[in-house]
């Protein structure tokens, strides 16, 4: 099956500093989703993104399909921020695996 | 909108006894999902379902039944529980994409389960 890794494992930065995450999948995928679960365990969907470049805020990302890797920005952070980040993708083959295969995550800290 | 919801929010349970996880989504999802997640593990996927009326194995189905009678609810049962079936489990519906495949997945706020 896809393997997802994701880096850095985890990540300390101080508020309003600039951070860039990554997720690299072993095979081509149709489906690319980043996540974000905070503190309090919820889990959150970020981006739709299995190929392109999108932003929502203070939040981009970009996935390059030919070269199997995405990466999430997340600029002038806040604490906010703080909690795991999951990249998780799919790939449809002709019976389709209906489901996502998640990494591992990248822990953030944002410290005041 | 309400989105995904689950109840309980929480719930302790002695070795052996049962209890079913509601899952409600309002959003018309063909897709939905449970999970658990525990320390270390990440997420790993327990059962699903692709419509009314279906339901499928994922990677770590023992010890769990689903049924999924009504296209907006998703049933989780442990029939008998155990201290390993202790974690926090999640449930999630996707959208359609336009190519007909999976789209963006939208998780509920979880359940935390300690069977003692």
């Amino acid at each position: 099956g896809i393997q997802v890794e994701q880096s850095p494992p985890d990540l300390i930065l101080q508020e309003g500093a600039n951070s860039t995450l990554r997720c690299n999948f072993s095979d081509s995928v149709n489906n690319l989703q980043w996540f974000h679960q905070n503190p309090w365990g919820q889990l959150i969907n970020l981006f739709y993104i299995p190929s392109g470049t999108k932003q929502n805020g203070r939040l981009s990302a970009t996935t390059v399909a030919t070269e199997r890797y995405s990466l999430l920005y997340i600029s002038s952070s806040q604490t906010t921020d703080s909690g795991v980040y999951f990249c998780a993708v799919e790939r449809w083959y002709g019976g389709a695996t209906n489901k996502l295969i998640f990494g591992t995550g990248t822990l953030l800290a944002v410290q005041p | 909108n309400a989105g995904v919801t689950q109840t309980p929010k929480f719930r302790v349970l002695k070795t052996g006894q049962s209890m079913t996880l509601l899952c409600a989504q309002d959003m018309n999802h063909e897709y939905m999902y449970w999970y658990r997640q525990d320390p270390g593990m990440g997420l790993r996927l327990i059962h699903y379902s692709v419509g009314e009326g279906t339901t499928a194995k994922g990677e770590v189905p023992d010890g769990y039944n689903v049924s999924r009678l009504k296209k907006q609810n998703f049933l989780l049962g442990l029939e008998s529980a155990a201290p390993s079936q202790t974690s926090v489990y999640f449930c999630a519906s996707t959208t359609t994409s336009p190519s007909g495949g999976r789209g963006e997945q939208y998780f509920g706020p979880g359940t935390r389960l300690t069977v003692t």
